[in-house]
């Protein structure tokens, strides 16, 4: 069963301080991988893709990693901001047509000043 | 429309009522996707269609839960005799099918479901 676990359920850190939140998945087989935040009372927006072939990808303060071979992801927030308070959402796609998009549960990130 | 739209945008209900969310996609869309996120908590999954059918109604609660979606477009999400539990923000998402493009979901702003 196509499975995408996220941790850790929540956090909070100082302004200015860095997190990496971490998504596990068990999709196969694999075809991409999307960080979605979610502000507070807003539908989540797409942050990154992430494809087999790609290991690192920025976006700005945010930078997304990929592990295929251990089916691990990570995001890294750089010198967090208040905005950055959200919930992160990681979603995976599978290759074969038909299959649906498996959703994490998410990560709630407080920053507090 | 230009992107997903969610009605109610909020919503108070007492309990032992039916309530009725709907959710109308992008045009084109294929794949639709229900979640819900109670107080505090994360995602949870409800429902999955492809066009008109569901292949994954895995998360759906209860059977007091019900959806369905009609012309491939809109979906409707049925909550009936509602309890407080239900209370939480509905969220409904719509791509394109996986395997022809569909890696990016859309999501609407949810529908504040109350019940009192």
């Amino acid at each position: 069963k196509n499975q995408v676990e996220q941790s850790p359920q929540s956090l909070i850190i100082l302004e200015g301080k860095n997190c990496t939140l971490q998504c596990n998945y068990t999709v196969s087989p694999f075809s991409n991988l999307r960080w979605y935040k979610q502000d507070t009372g807003r539908g989540p927006v797409s942050l990154t893709i992430m494809t087999f072939s790609e290991n690192t990808k920025s976006n700005g303060r945010y930078t997304a990693t990929l592990d295929a071979d251990t089916k691990q992801s990570s995001l890294h927030i750089t010198a967090s901001q208040l905005s950055d308070s959200a919930s992160y959402i990681c979603v995976v796609s599978a290759k074969a047509a038909g299959n649906k998009l498996t959703f994490g549960g998410g990560t709630r990130v407080l920053v507090k000043p | 429309g230009a992107g997903v739209s969610q009605s109610p945008s909020n919503k108070v209900t007492e309990k032992g009522k039916d309530v009725e969310l709907r959710c109308d996609p992008i045009s084109g869309h294929t794949a639709l996707y229900w979640y819900r996120q109670s107080l505090g908590q994360g995602l949870e999954f409800l429902i999955y269609f492809q066009g008109n059918s569901a292949p994954d109604k895995s998360g759906l609660p209860s059977d007091r839960f019900s959806a369905e979606r009609t012309g491939g477009s809109v979906s409707t999400l049925t909550i009936q005799r509602t309890q407080q539990e239900d209370s939480a923000v509905y969220l409904c998402a719509s791509s394109l099918e996986v395997g022809r493009g569909g890696t990016e979901a859309f999501f609407g702003q949810g529908t504040r479901l109350t019940v009192v």
